[in-house]
């Protein structure tokens, strides 16, 4: 079974710029989760999918961030513009249908550096 | 929300060495896993455990719901134990991380 495919696995760009990951889950998978981890820091959620409809996002910065899963299998995450404190690793996780979040799968992760 | 503190931020262990991981959490839950983050930043979900205890083997864990704690136990520990180990909570909505525990093992 393929696990969760994430691209870019590395970006850099400078502040003001525009990037977006991409995430393919699961075969299967309902939900798919971003998060984002800044370095010595745990995972935070940034947004949450049911299919293709928002569970939660109440982390995330929709002045810059923006999220969506148009066909309920793969998303995008893009952020626009970027800001230096954006830097971090992206990571991406589906989680079986009725599964309640109980497992979640973790894609490699897009390493973003803004300068 | 709810806070996690994870103790002890970082720890260094020969390797065969025996370790304990703690969790603290402030609110009750229903939701408690542990994750172990691999120096290649590939996070894998070692335990659901929200009451109870479980195990796998030389991996352990160990939750009081009632004081708000839980405990990951690694025995014998390897190089490939290497890495952060993550507690993350959610009472009804989405999980929370702690901090993390970085763990070296030496040969």
């Amino acid at each position: 079974e393929a696990g969760v495919a994430q691209s870019p696995r590395y970006k850099i760009i400078e502040k003001r710029q525009s990037v977006a990951f991409w995430c393919n889950p699961i075969s299967g998978h309902a939900t798919l989760y971003w998060y984002q981890q800044i370095l010595g820091q745990g995972p935070k959620l940034l947004i949450q999918f049911q299919n293709n409809g928002v569970v939660d996002d109440s982390q995330l910065p929709k002045d810059r961030f923006s999220a969506e899963r148009l066909k309920g299998v793969d998303s995008t995450l893009k952020i626009q513009p970027a800001k230096l404190e954006d830097s971090a690793v992206y990571l991406c996780a589906s989680s079986p249908p009725r599964d309640r979040g109980i497992t979640q799968y973790f894609g490699p992760g897009t390493r973003l550096l803004v300068l | 929300g709810i806070q996690v503190e994870q103790s002890p931020p970082d720890l260094i262990l020969q390797e065969g060495a025996n370790s304990t991981l703690r969790c603290n959490f402030s609110d009750s839950v229903n939701n408690l896993q542990w994750f172990h983050q691999n120096p290649w930043g590939q996070l894998i979900n070692l335990f659901y455990i929200p009451s109870g205890t479980k195990q796998n083997g030389r991996l352990s864990a160990t939750t009081v719901a009632t004081e708000r704690y839980s405990l990951l136990y690694i025995s014998s520990s390897q190089t490939t134990d290497s890495g952060v180990y993550f507690c993350a909570v959610s009472g009804y909505s989405t999980l929370t991380f702690g901090k993390g525990t970085m763990l070296l093992v030496s040969p």
